[in-house]
């Protein structure tokens, strides 16, 4: 198993542009997430879905949008770029939700650099 | 609200030192679950731990033990004989069963480890 995958590894945006981070797991978990950390911080939430076709707004989803139409991908979408969202970008995934306590299992990130 | 405190930004060690990394946590929920991770210089977040709150063992993993104690709210974190790869950040985080909480795991700000040769 791959695990979680996440592409790009890095990229680097101009203030106004966007662009769509991928996040693909193969383990069949329902549950999925979208985290930022800054530098220095912990993790915070964007977006999780419990399935595909559902999806929930986390703790800081202004200036993003996801989309779930599989159980497999998980995308992030960022509309016109701000400095603000220079960040690392976890996806994660977990059979069942945080309610149970399951554990989530991240991806290796994305770095994401708006300029 | 959920909370998790990690009051250590930052601690430097010399090879085979013991070291405890402290986690506080504040939920009002009596069903919660609690996690270590860590991540190295290499970036990714590796997953360490899962204790629930009904479940007050210490728990021991080779060189890797934890401390849950509820009626302090922690959940620490000792390396035994730390080596220089044990040098990363670690993070303790908190989720709740109630079903309000949307879904969060709650992630404290980290604690920097440097274990020095």
């Amino acid at each position: 198993n791959a695990g979680v995958t996440q592409t790009p590894k890095f990229r680097i945006l101009k203030i106004g542009q966007s662009m769509t981070l991928q996040c693909a797991q193969d383990m069949n978990h329902n549950y999925m997430y979208w985290y930022r950390q800054d530098p220095g911080m912990g993790l915070k939430l964007i977006y999780y879905s419990v399935g595909a076709g559902i999806t929930d707004k986390g703790e800081v989803p202004n200036g993003y949008n996801v989309s779930r139409s599989t159980t497999e991908d998980f995308p992030l979408r960022l509309e016109l770029a701000a400095p603000s969202q220079t960040s690392v970008y976890f996806c994660a995934s977990s059979y069942a939700g945080t309610t149970s306590g399951d554990t989530q299992y991240f991806g290796p990130g994305t770095r994401l650099t708006v300029l | 609200a959920q909370k998790v405190t990690q009051a250590q930004t930052e601690i430097s060690v010399v090879e085979k030192e013991d070291v405890t990394l402290d986690c506080v946590y504040e939920t009002r929920d009596t069903t919660y679950y609690l996690f270590w991770y860590k991540q190295p210089p290499s970036g990714e977040l590796v997953f360490l731990i899962r204790r629930n709150s009904f479940d007050e063992q210490n728990e021991i993993s080779g060189r890797y033990s934890w401390n849950f104690q509820k009626s302090t709210s922690s959940f620490n974190f000792t390396i035994t004989a730390s080596q220089v790869v044990d040098s990363a950040v670690y993070f303790c985080a908190l989720s709740e069963a109630d079903s309000n909480a949307g879904n969060m795991l709650t992630f404290g700000g980290g604690t920097r480890l440097m274990v020095k040769p």
